[in-house]
């Protein structure tokens, strides 16, 4: 099963909106509504800031949505903030009952 | 709350088998409703979702094709914890490797444990 294809990198000033798109198939993000994304800080633990596919966390800000177009998942950030960067990834069910994660990309607030 | 704490070796030789143990407290390795879930990180392979177990009336284990022939993740329910043995490691097996809680989006996660694979 291959990775989900995300950008290496993506930036924006801070209040400008992003998004970050991850890039499956019909076989994982296109065929099931199990598309999550998390966000990693260095030496933080990661954390979980959408699963399938648009919902939130309890405790997770609603500058953070997310959405899906046919095999395609996306991650909008509104309103960016400086403690927004950090490293995303991806990660969806697939169609062997297992999980891929896509290849992380880091976010970098101008 | 959930916590996720991870124990094992930090050094592995080559060919020798890799194993890690995830303790739970705050819910139960049995729950109907989690999985646990293998996850390593290196910079050359990024994030790898490894396996998992979970109890649906029964025991299930969902694991990656990239390990398959060499991953076993074992549930004890007498400690309430799972774990994780990787076999037959080479350096490529080098990595942060985490424990998880979660279907898809893993919502707890353990500490993380540095395995480096080296003579």
């Amino acid at each position: 099963q291959s990775a989900l294809t995300q950008p290496a990198s993506v930036s924006g000033s801070p209040g400008q909106s992003i998004t970050i798109s991850c890039t499956g198939s019909s076989s994982d993000v296109g065929g099931y509504n199990y598309v999550s994304w998390s966000q990693h800080h260095p030496g933080k633990a990661p954390k979980l800031i959408i699963y399938e596919v648009s919902n939130r966390p309890s405790g997770v800000s609603n500058r953070f949505s997310g959405s899906k177009s046919g095999n395609t998942a996306s991650l909008t950030i509104s309103g960016l903030q400086a403690e927004d960067e950090a490293d995303y990834y991806c990660s969806s069910y697939t169609s062997s009952s297992i999980v891929v994660f896509g290849g992380g990309t880091k976010l970098t607030v101008l | 709350q959930v916590q996720l704490q991870q124990s094992g070796p930090g050094l592995v030789k080559p060919s020798q088998t890799l194993s890690l143990t995830c303790a739970i407290s705050g819910d139960s390795v049995s729950s109907n409703s989690a999985a646990w879930n293998w996850i390593r990180q290196s910079p050359s392979r990024g994030l790898e979702w490894l396996g998992r177990t979970y109890y649906r009336s029964k025991w299930y284990n969902d694991y990656a094709v990239s390990v398959k022939s060499r991953i076993t993740i074992n549930p004890d329910t007498s400690k309430n914890q799972f774990s994780l043995q990787l076999n037959s490691v080479t350096p490529e097996d080098t990595a942060v490797y985490y424990c998880a809680r979660g279907w898809v989006g893993a919502e707890i996660w353990g500490q993380g444990t540095l395995v480096i694979v080296s003579s």
